[in-house]
């Protein structure tokens, strides 16, 4: 089966830098890969994704890179806030018919420091 | 906005014991997932349903049963439960097709096994 490995385990950055998140995928049949985000003591919400017709998604500060070839995505923070510390998962899944799992990296633990 | 309840939102037993963790969403979902989240594994996939009635396996099934009552219940059982499945338990639901790829998630079950 899938499974999706998140390269750093913890990041800090300051105020203001730029936050760089890499995951690297398997399955060559994944086509969704979304971002879902934990703060200290809460549950998980989405905060982006991106398929694999695109190899570029932004939504305000967070930007999406997706290189196929190398099997390989990355979440971009750009201008680092306080509010943006919090676990960050990535994500693969194959989409179409009923095939809506999930496999999830471990997550990278998120520390900005200002 | 989705909405998605566990209860109970923490459980202690003790090794051997019956445990049932409810999951209840009111969005008409047709997806709804179990997972559990530990430190160094992330997020792993117990098991998921796309309806009433159906069931199917996630990566990390073992000593666990589930059972979707309706489309709003999905029910996680540990029918004897051990120490290794201390954890913290999240619920998700997710809607039908790929234009609703968004999974959300209840606040989660802390389950302790003595």
């Amino acid at each position: 089966g899938e499974k999706v490995e998140q390269h750093e385990s913890t990041l800090s950055v300051r105020e203001g830098d730029s936050a760089v998140i890499n995951c690297t995928y398997t399955d060559t049949a994944s086509s969704y890969f979304p971002w879902y985000k934990q703060e200290a003591g809460k549950s998980l919400h989405f905060v982006i994704d991106i398929r694999s017709n695109v190899d570029r998604k932004q939504s305000q500060r967070l930007i999406v890179l997706l290189d196929k070839k190398a099997k390989r995505f990355s979440l971009h923070i750009t201008a680092t806030q306080p509010e943006d510390s919090a676990i960050y998962f990535c994500a693969a899944s194959v989409t179409g018919g009923s095939n809506a799992k999930l496999t999830f990296g471990k997550g990278t633990k998120l520390s900005v420091k200002s | 906005e989705a909405a998605v309840t566990q209860s109970p939102r923490n459980k202690v037993t003790v090794t051997g014991g019956n445990v049932t963790l409810s999951c209840r969403q009111t969005n008409s979902h047709n997806y709804m997932y179990w997972y559990r989240q530990d430190t160094g594994h992330g997020l792993r996939l117990i098991h998921y349903s796309y309806g009433a009635g159906n069931l199917q396996i996630g990566d990390v099934p073992d000593g666990y049963k589930a059972t979707r009552t309706t489309q709003e219940d999905f029910f996680l059982l540990l029918e004897l439960a051990s120490p290794s499945q201390t954890s913290l338990y999240f619920c998700a639901s997710k809607g039908l097709g790929e234009n609703y790829a968004e999974q959300f998630f209840g606040p989660g079950t802390r389950l302790t096994v003595l």
